[in-house]
């Protein structure tokens, strides 16, 4: 099974709003990624958990905070975004058994009003 | 940042004809990833490459890498109307998790 799951798939919220994208793999994979994907651009990474620590941050603006409580679940807070962080927010994963090799879920599709 | 670049930025062939996307990059690489993408979906892995190897085929893809050249094609033979999609090239470095991807060819197969 090489399956990572996201919910929600879509997200519309206001600016003022706190919510929480999900992320989970049961692959036994030890980093997970979060990256941000604009219409017609490439992934851009934002946070990669190793072994359950953050262990890169791509000077991401504070209103994300991610969150990995366990190996196998991957949470990113959103607060206070504003109408440009509307985007497709992908969730990844990979190693151990699965090697190099990147996963990634279906994605979310958030708008920002 | 962007560490790769493809070219073209897109790419419409006939179906049944082979269509070629190449991939730059800037920096040592442990190795380098070909993704699909179709239509805002999520990424699908094509194939890997290691630095130290020079070509990879799986199926109708055949990938090479230059390491001297610090650039990689992907090949796709005898198009289908389901390989219409963006692809992306993305590379890993030694030492550490950071995965960058390329700008992307968006490709698309007329039938």
């Amino acid at each position: 099974d090489t399956e990572v799951t996201q919910t929600p798939k879509h997200l519309v919220m206001g600016m003022t709003n706190k919510k929480s994208l999900k992320c989970e793999q049961h692959m036994g994979h030890r980093a997970m990624y979060w990256y941000k994907q604009k219409a017609k651009k490439p992934p851009e990474l934002m946070f990669v958990y190793s072994y359950e620590k953050l262990s890169i941050n791509e000077s991401v603006p504070s209103r994300f905070s991610p969150e990995c409580p366990n190996s196998s679940l991957l949470n990113l807070h959103l607060h206070a975004l504003q109408p440009e962080d509307s985007a497709l927010y992908l969730c990844a994963s990979r190693g151990r058994g699965g090697g190099e090799t990147q996963y990634f879920g279906p994605g979310t599709r958030l708008l920002v009003l | 940042s962007q560490q790769g670049e493809e070219d073209p930025q897109a790419l419409s062939i006939q179906e049944g004809e082979n269509a070629t996307m190449n991939c730059s990059y800037k920096t040592s690489i442990n190795n380098l990833q070909w993704y699909r993408q179709n239509s805002g979906r999520g990424l699908v892995h094509l194939i890997l490459i290691r630095s130290n190897e020079r070509e990879k085929h799986s199926g109708r893809l055949r990938v090479t890498l230059d390491t001297s050249k610090k650039s990689s094609s992907l090949l796709i033979t005898a198009s289908r109307a389901a390989d219409t999609a963006s692809y992306f090239c993305a590379t890993d470095r030694y030492r550490d998790d950071k995965i960058i991807f390329g700008k992307g060819t968006r490709l698309h197969i007329l039938p």
